[in-house]
C-alpha cells in the first residue's frame, strides 16, 4: 500500500533556529501533500496544501514566510519552520492526496508525524 | 460553524463491550466522504473506515462500522467487542466535493479509554 515516510519523528531545537521536516512518498507519486499541525489535546488543523512544482496554498492565519513549503518533486515535500519559537512547538503531520475517488475510500495516507519542541 | 463536531471529548468502555463515538457534520455539498481515524499516543493516523455520501449501505470494516444517517448528517463510529488496544484518540473527518484530492477537515476528537 501507499506509504509516506516522515522525518524526523522528533526534534528539539533552540529558539531562533530553523527546522526542516521531510515527507517522502515511497511507492507512489504524491502530486499533492497536505500539511497539518496538531497542538496537544487538539485536533489536526490544515496549514497548507502543496502541489508539485507550484507554490503552496496556505490557510488563513498561517504565515507563509515562517512555514516554508517546498514540493520540488513528485515524491518529496518539505516543511521548514524558520526562526522557530516556543509557540511553534507542536506535532506536524503530512498527508498525501489520493489519486482517485476510489483510492480515497482507503483513506488518505499520512506520515508518522514530527513532534517539534522549541526551547 | 463547525464542519465536523464530535461532542464526546472522552469516553470509557468496558473491555469486550461495544461503544459508539458520535460525529455530526455540516456541508452543502451533495458529494462528500466521511472518514474515521484512530490516533494512538505515538501520533500516527490510522485509517479505520470510509463512507461515501452516495453509499446506500453503512460501511463496515471488521470490528468497526459506521452508522450513517444522512438526513441527520451524522456518521457515528461503532466499535464492537472493545479491546485494550482500542484506547486512543478517534477523529472523524470529512472530504467535501467530488475531487479525490480535496483536503480533510477534522473534528475535535474523542479520547476512548478501554477498561479491563
Amino acid at each position: 500500500g501507499a506509504v509516506v515516510s516522515q522525518h524526523p519523528s522528533r526534534v528539539i531545537c533552540k529558539s531562533g533556529t530553523s527546522v526542516k521536516i521531510e515527507c517522502r512518498s515511497l511507492d507512489f507519486q504524491a502530486t499533492t501533500m497536505f500539511w497539518y499541525r496538531q497542538f496537544p489535546k487538539q485536533s489536526l488543523m490544515l496549514m497548507a496544501t502543496s502541489n508539485e512544482g507550484s507554490k503552496a496554498t496556505y490557510e488563513q492565519g498561517v504565515e507563509k514566510d515562517k512555514f516554508l513549503i517546498n514540493h520540488a518533486s513528485l515524491t518529496l515535500s518539505t516543511l521548514t519552520v524558520t526562526s522557530a519559537h516556543p509557540e511553534d512547538s507542536s506535532f506536524y503531520i503530512c498527508s498525501a492526496r489520493p489519486r482517485t475517488i476510489q483510492g480515497a475510500r482507503y483513506g488518505y495516507t499520512f506520515g508518522s508525524g514530527t513532534r517539534l519542541t522549541v526551547v | 460553524a463547525q464542519k465536523i463536531t464530535q461532542t464526546q471529548p472522552g469516553m470509557f468502555v468496558q473491555e469486550k463491550e461495544a461503544v459508539t463515538l458520535d460525529c455530526t457534520y455540516d456541508t452543502s455539498d451533495q458529494s462528500y466522504g466521511l472518514f474515521w481515524y484512530k490516533q494512538p499516543s505515538s501520533g500516527e493516523m490510522i485509517f479505520l473506515i470510509y463512507q461515501g455520501s452516495y453509499d446506500e449501505q453503512n460501511a463496515t470494516e471488521g470490528r468497526y462500522s459506521l452508522n450513517f444517517q444522512k438526513a441527520r448528517k451524522s456518521a457515528n463510529l461503532v466499535i464492537s467487542a472493545s479491546q485494550l488496544g482500542d484506547s486512543a484518540m478517534y477523529f472523524c473527518a470529512m472530504r467535501e466535493g467530488r475531487e479525490a484530492g480535496n483536503m480533510l477537515t477534522f473534528g475535535g476528537g474523542t479520547r476512548l479509554m478501554v477498561k479491563p
